[in-house]
């Protein structure tokens, strides 16, 4: 079983709907749970990060976390055609590991305008 | 700022050859990380330097050697390239407070046939 689980897609919803990305890791002690988003032949870049659990809005973003069942989700409200990228969900394990992010494969969103 | 670089972009190899992947980064970040990112894989750790003079392995080192040339500086190697290190290749560094926010840079598309 891979560390950090992501539902590979793709994933489409039209413009304004509410995408949801959904991500489960192994790790029942991890702390720390991040969002990168990777537009077609770029780079990846930090979009949120969570600790607790519950929820965390930023803008059109919110990071859901519920460490009980060890899922990790990002929602996108009114989705733009510019949201349209790979999410990639990582998470920083529980001290004692090795401590270095481990990646999930990556969920490509497509909104369709 | 021209944050993290990476040179070349792009490269082709024949099985058996050797090349050296350079990163640069301009914002006095302790850490620096290479990474492999490969169709369905997500981002995978190939080595990191948390400070300058230290390296340490990350999930897939085979095959591949590194050095931190300086606190800006951190290249990585392939001493007999083989078609499995085809790839798109990806430097990242972070402060050392906050090692999960990693900048990358734009990336290596590596070619080995």
């Amino acid at each position: 079983q891979k560390e950090v689980e992501q539902n590979s897609g793709p994933l489409s919803v039209p413009e304004g709907a509410i995408a949801s990305l959904n991500c489960t890791y192994s790790d029942r002690g991890s702390q720390s749970f991040f969002w990168y988003r990777q537009y077609s032949g770029k780079s990846p870049e930090l979009i949120m990060f969570i600790y607790s659990n519950g929820d965390k809005e930023d803008g059109r973003f919110t990071a859901q976390l519920n460490k009980a069942s060890q899922y990790v989700s990002l929602l996108i409200r009114d989705s733009q055609p510019s949201d349209s990228a790979t999410y990639l969900c990582a998470v920083w394990p529980s001290s004692g590991s090795a401590r270095q992010l481990t990646f999930g494969s990556g969920t490509q969103l497509t909104v369709l305008p | 700022n021209a944050g993290v670089t990476q040179t070349p972009k792009f490269q082709v190899l024949k099985t058996g050859q050797s090349m050296t992947l350079q990163c640069a980064q301009d914002m006095n970040h302790n850490s620096m990380y290479w990474y492999r990112q490969d169709p369905g894989m997500g981002l995978r750790l190939i080595y990191y330097s948390a400070s300058e003079g230290t390296t340490d392995k990350g999930e897939v080192p085979n095959g591949y050697n590194v050095s931190r040339l300086n606190k800006r500086e951190f290249s990585l190697r392939l001493e007999s390239a083989a078609p499995s290190q085809t790839s798109v290749y990806f430097c990242a560094s972070s402060e050392a407070r906050t090692l999960y926010e990693q900048y990358f840079g734009p990336g290596t598309r590596l070619t080995v046939t």
